[in-house]
């Protein structure tokens, strides 16, 4: 296993454009994360699914970001008309909560997909 | 709700102990956690406490006191190759399985 993956490593876009970003975990882990992150910032929580469900989403996420992991494998983030302020880095990460560290529900993120809206 | 302070920059010298602390707020706990991120790099998980005390890793270390909802992070023998960003998350959320990260310390390294 390579660890997580994301596609695409960068995306640029124009305004009011959508787009897609995809998430493959770790094969064996059944908890997925989606979060983004701006310069200077930690990052922020956006939602969260335990195999193909989504158990949280935050309210600070707009009707405009969707995500979804049909088959609680990969899963794939959705922006629709994109705003200068989506401008961020996307990052995804899996977790398991069998393991020596079970408790820490330790988090494997991948590289992100960073996201310039122009 | 919840909220996690920690500060923005720390600077130290090649070969001294430096602590990062971080103060949580959380309607319930279920554990501190530490990442660190190095510029253009995905965050790596480094410690966690669940218990108070202090938990050894190597040259790190990472300390709790859930009376005080405080925590800290202690590198010692510090390299250059320590400068990175470094942030507190704690399980939060109904599930106890949402993560919630600290604004982040950026920690540089002096020779």
């Amino acid at each position: 296993d390579t660890g997580v993956s994301q596609n695409p490593r960068h995306k640029i876009t124009k305004r009011g454009q959508n787009v897609t970003f995809r998430c493959d975990p770790i094969s064996e882990h059944n908890r997925l994360y989606w979060y983004r992150q701006t310069l200077g910032q930690g990052p922020e929580f956006l939602t969260y699914f335990q195999n193909e469900a989504q158990l949280e989403k935050s309210r600070l996420l707009s009707d405009r970001f969707s995500a979804e992991r049909p088959k609680g494998s990969f899963s794939t983030l959705e922006i629709q008309r994109t705003e200068q302020g989506d401008s961020a880095m996307y990052l995804c990460a899996s977790s398991t909560p069998t393991g020596a560290a079970s408790g820490a529900n330790v988090l494997t993120f991948g590289a992100g997909s960073r996201l310039t809206v122009l | 709700g919840q909220s996690l302070e920690q500060p923005s920059e720390v600077t130290a010298v090649e070969g001294a102990i430096v602590q990062i602390n971080c103060t949580y707020q959380t309607s319930g706990f279920y554990g501190l956690s530490w990442y660190q991120q190095h510029d253009g790099g995905a965050p790596t998980f480094l410690s966690y406490n669940a218990l108070d005390g202090l938990e050894e890793t190597g040259r790190f270390s990472s300390f709790l006191s859930r009376s005080d909802s405080y925590g800290y992070l202690l590198l010692q023998e510090l390299q250059m190759k320590d400068s990175a960003s470094y942030f507190c998350a704690v399980r939060a959320g109904s599930s106890a399985s949402k993560i919630i990260f600290g604004s982040g310390t950026r920690l540089s390294i002096r020779p």
